[in-house]
């Protein structure tokens, strides 16, 4: 069975933390991306990486940054959390092919306080 | 450029009615469609996809969804609902010759009721 992998459900950190959210997956994918969900506002692309070391930025990459040291490792940092970055964070993989669905993650639900 | 309109925030409908969740497009080239649900807390989940070929495609849990060029749709539909399809729905569009980057609608609740 296919696998995308986050490494919480649930995060509470403090404003100005650091923050580190891990995403692995098994299917030997290109393409990885990191989203975030609002209530009201769907998904917003926050980073996309279409092989290692590679990355582009999506719609609202501000505060964050991301590490693609490895084909099957995805890793989303914020680099001083604030307290408007608190979501649900969701990491997905697919294949190059335009034709291909993506695999999701179960999402990591983020607060800062 | 490319985009995805889901009309309707929520759909309430009664279990074993049937049920459709709308979902229009526009892109520049060839549409490549998708549909994912996602349950409460969870990530999203694929339910099916339109590539090429018949304009009705079957995908999980019993759902279709009707491709319709002229109309620039994509509608997903079910004969009969259950309760436990009550979650979110997303629409999502790809296009030849376009990015690697999907666009996703905003969501459609789907309420069941009993």
């Amino acid at each position: 069975d296919v696998k995308v992998t986050q490494s919480s459900r649930y995060l509470v950190k403090r404003t100005g933390e650091k923050v580190f959210l891990e995403c692995v997956q098994d299917m030997d994918h290109e393409n990885m991306f990191w989203y975030r969900q609002d209530p009201g506002l769907g998904l917003r692309l926050i980073y996309f990486s279409y092989d290692v070391k590679m990355k582009e930025k999506g719609d609202i990459p501000e505060g964050y940054s991301v590490s693609r040291e490895k084909k099957e490792r995805f890793s989303l940092i914020l680099e001083s959390a604030s307290t408007n970055q608190t979501s649900m964070y969701l990491c997905a993989s697919s294949s190059p092919r335009v034709s291909a669905e993506q695999f999701f993650g179960p999402g990591t639900r983020l607060t800062v306080l | 450029a490319q985009s995805v309109a889901q009309p309707e925030d929520q759909v309430n409908v009664a279990e074993g009615n049937p049920l459709t969740v709308k979902c229009t497009y526009s892109v520049s080239g060839n549409p490549y469609l998708f549909w994912y649900v996602q349950y409460p807390n969870r990530g999203l989940q694929f339910l099916l996809k339109y590539i090429t070929g018949d304009n009705l495609v079957k995908g999980s849990y019993g759902f279709e969804a009707e491709f319709n060029k002229s109309q620039t749709s994509f509608h997903l539909k079910k004969p009969s609902a259950l309760v436990s399809d009550s979650a979110l729905y997303f629409c999502a569009v790809r296009t030849t010759g376009g990015s690697y980057i999907p666009t996703f609608g905003r969501g459609t609740s789907l309420i069941v009721h009993p």
